[in-house]
């Protein structure tokens, strides 16, 4: 099972940038699909994306296509989840998790971000 | 996409007792239909993937059954640490969708 660790929470302006990460280790994470899940405050869970970083393949969802972008680095085993333009409307809770067999199986602690001016 | 939406909304329960909570998919997602658990500022925890398998390391109090479009979660003989909120997830070619949840409170 892979073990995932997330980076530090983070309060930006609106407008700003950012980059969050997810640091994979105990398995093998080339082979292992990692997916981005939005929890906004008091809300449920929304699908983002996913990842597969031995090839670098991306899928997005929908509702998230064009406003945050995916991306891995194999040589240090972490997922990225970015955003060029922040918005009040990003404040939430992001979980990065592995998927096996249709579902996320090993999650991420969490990175709350809050975007308020 | 497909829809997914769950029954109830809030669930009042007392420790003992037998607890089911019903997912229902917009679409036939076959059995690609996970359930997971979580806690007030906690990551979700998976405890059913394909519809009906017990994730490693979950209790056996804990069951999922159905196919196509309607699903089940079954807690057994519900204890103090399940009060949480609960969430299905249906998977379909690279097209993931969360149910709205079902939080089970004390009665």
């Amino acid at each position: 099972e892979l073990q995932l660790v997330q980076s530090g929470a983070e309060v930006k302006k609106p407008g700003e940038s950012l980059k969050i990460s997810c640091k994979a280790s105990g398995y093998n994470y080339l082979s292992s699909w990692i997916g981005w899940v939005r929890q906004m405050p008091g809300k449920g869970l929304e699908w983002m994306g996913i990842i597969y970083p031995g090839d670098s393949i991306i899928k997005y969802s929908p509702s998230f296509q064009g406003q945050v972008t995916i991306s891995a680095d194999k040589s240090t085993s972490t997922a990225y989840l970015q955003w060029s333009d922040l918005k009040a409307s990003d404040t939430a809770m992001y979980f990065c998790a592995s998927h096996r067999y249709g579902a996320f199986d090993s999650w991420g602690q969490g990175t709350l971000v809050t975007v308020s001016s | 996409d497909i829809q997914v939406t769950q029954s109830p909304s809030t669930l009042s329960a007392s420790v003992g007792d037998r607890v089911t909570i019903t997912c229902r998919a917009s679409q036939n997602t076959s059995n690609w239909l996970a359930w997971y658990q979580q806690k007030p500022g906690k990551a979700p925890r998976l405890l059913i993937y394909k519809a009906s398998s017990l994730q490693s390391g979950v209790s056996s109090r804990f069951s999922g059954s159905g196919s196509g479009t309607e699903f089940t979660l079954t807690i057994k003989n519900l204890q103090p640490d399940d009060f949480a909120t609960y969430y299905c997830q249906q998977y379909n070619t690279f097209s993931w969708t969360f149910g709205p949840g079902t939080k089970v409170e004390i009665k």
